[in-house]
């Protein structure tokens, strides 16, 4: 298995809603990262996580909370979202952190309204 | 810090044709690695090459090859016998190996390049 895979693909959520998106990986990487995109703009790194520990939180707002519940699994739960939320969450993988060869999923449109 | 920089927001080529996308970039660090990611309307990120720093030749993939100049910071992507499903963006990435320390080691990339192949 070499793929990361993301779900949902789509997700239409209100501001006051709470969504959590998911990321799964069998390669046995060791590092997950979570990336937000928006249109016609290259990925801007949010979150890492390196052997299941938070490494770097890019000072995003706490309404986005990452979680890892093992080495395999990485979450962000959404909470109180604005529309500028809106974007292509992107989740990746590496052996190690800084170990380079990233593989990306197919991220998740999210759309808050 | 490192930076990336992609001068050609677009660009166009003609099936079966090559085309050279380029990438510039600014490091002190004298080991790191570059990629190319290409990014198709189906959204995910793909690996398309990568080079390592220390590795004088140049890599190559298929129809992908890149031209490094580490001494001028330049990377670009050589496509060549293009084809419809390249069309995408292409992202120039930079990371500088796990050793170097600190948090900066995170894939810096470059605005991107969108390329779509003319049949």
């Amino acid at each position: 298995d070499t793929e990361v895979t993301q779900t949902p693909k789509h997700l239409v959520m209100g501001m006051t809603n709470k969504k959590s998106l998911k990321c799964e990986q069998h390669m046995g990487h060791r590092a997950m990262y979570w990336y937000k995109q928006k249109a016609k703009k290259p990925p801007e790194l949010m979150f890492v996580y390196s052997y299941e520990k938070l490494s770097i939180n890019e000072s995003v707002p706490s309404r986005f909370s990452p979680e890892c519940p093992n080495s395999s699994l990485l979450n962000l739960h959404l909470h109180a979202l604005q529309p500028e939320d809106s974007a292509l969450y992107l989740c990746a993988s590496s052996q190690e952190e800084g170990l380079g060869g990233y593989t990306f999923g197919s991220g998740t449109r999210l759309t808050v309204v | 810090a490192q930076t990336v920089t992609q001068s050609q927001p677009e660009m166009s080529v003609q099936e079966a044709e090559t085309v050279t996308l380029s990438c510039t970039y600014d490091t002190s660090e004298s080991n790191y690695y570059l990629f190319w990611y290409k990014q198709p309307p189906s959204r995910q990120m793909i690996l398309v090459i990568r080079q390592e720093a220390y590795k004088q030749q140049n890599a190559t993939e298929n129809r992908f090859s890149v031209n490094f100049q580490k001494a001028a910071k330049s990377f670009s992507l050589k496509i060549s016998d293009s084809q419809l499903g390249d069309t995408a963006m292409y992202f120039c990435a930079f990371t500088p190996p796990r050793n170097s320390g600190g948090s900066n080691y995170k894939l810096t990339f470059g605005k991107g390049t969108l390329l779509t192949v003319n049949p």
